[in-house]
């Protein structure tokens, strides 16, 4: 079973509100990542965590705030967004086993901010 | 800098023809190596993945692609094509002393025809 599973599938939210994005895997991975995707290009990194730890932050602004509260289990608090946050939050994780490192992605979250 | 090109950012074949999607890399050593695909609104599955070995790799969907690291080119073909195979592919080498980054292509989006 390879499923990241992401809630919710829509959000929409005006630019005072406060709301969070949750990504769940139960394979056992121990890097998950969160991605924002623009209508009609690649997905962008923006957070790696590695062993519930923060390891890298690609210059997200301070509105986007990761939380990785166990292993199986990814947040993306959101607070003060701009319409240009619109976009596909994909998350994905990673088994850091050498023979099945691969990303795997979950379906991801359409925001919509008014 | 670690950079990717798929140079073919749409393409069109008749439903039963073959396919090809090219793929380009620019790296100092040879990356894992993958192929996702998706459709509109989702999230990315997984299609095939090089790390080393037989540069023929089989993918799910009837999908194989093939690594050259002569001319640092991964790229994805199948023999006939279905309808259902129209979307969004994405080459993506995996940086791996970069928490395992992804660095995308553009995407190329194909189209089906009857």
């Amino acid at each position: 079973d390879t499923e990241v599973t992401q809630t919710p599938k829509h959000l929409v939210m005006g630019m005072t509100n406060k709301k969070s994005l949750k990504c769940e895997q139960h394979m056992g991975h121990r890097a998950m990542y969160w991605y924002k995707q623009k209508a009609k290009k690649p997905p962008e990194l923006m957070f790696v965590y590695s062993y519930e730890k923060l390891s890298i932050n690609e210059s997200v602004p301070s509105r986007f705030s990761p939380e990785c509260p166990n292993s199986s289990l990814l947040n993306l608090h959101l607070h003060a967004l701009q319409p240009e946050d619109s976009a596909l939050y994909l998350c994905a994780s990673r088994s850091l086993a050498s023979a099945t490192d691969t990303q795997y992605f979950g379906p991801g979250t359409r925001l919509t901010v008014l | 800098a670690q950079s990717v090109t798929q140079p073919d950012i749409h393409i069109t074949v008749s439903e039963g023809a073959s396919l090809e999607l090219r793929c380009n890399y620019s790296y100092g050593a040879t990356p894992y190596l993958f192929w996702y695909v998706q459709s509109p609104g989702q999230g990315l599955q997984l299609l095939l993945k090089y790390f080393s070995g037989d540069t023929l790799v089989q993918g799910i969907k009837g999908f194989e692609a093939e690594f050259k690291r002569s001319q640092s080119s991964f790229n994805l073909r199948k023999p006939s094509v279905h309808w259902s195979d129209a979307a969004e592919y994405f080459c993506a080498p995996m940086i791996y002393n970069q928490g395992g980054k992804l660095i995308f292509g553009q995407g190329t989006e194909l189209s089906v025809k009857p």
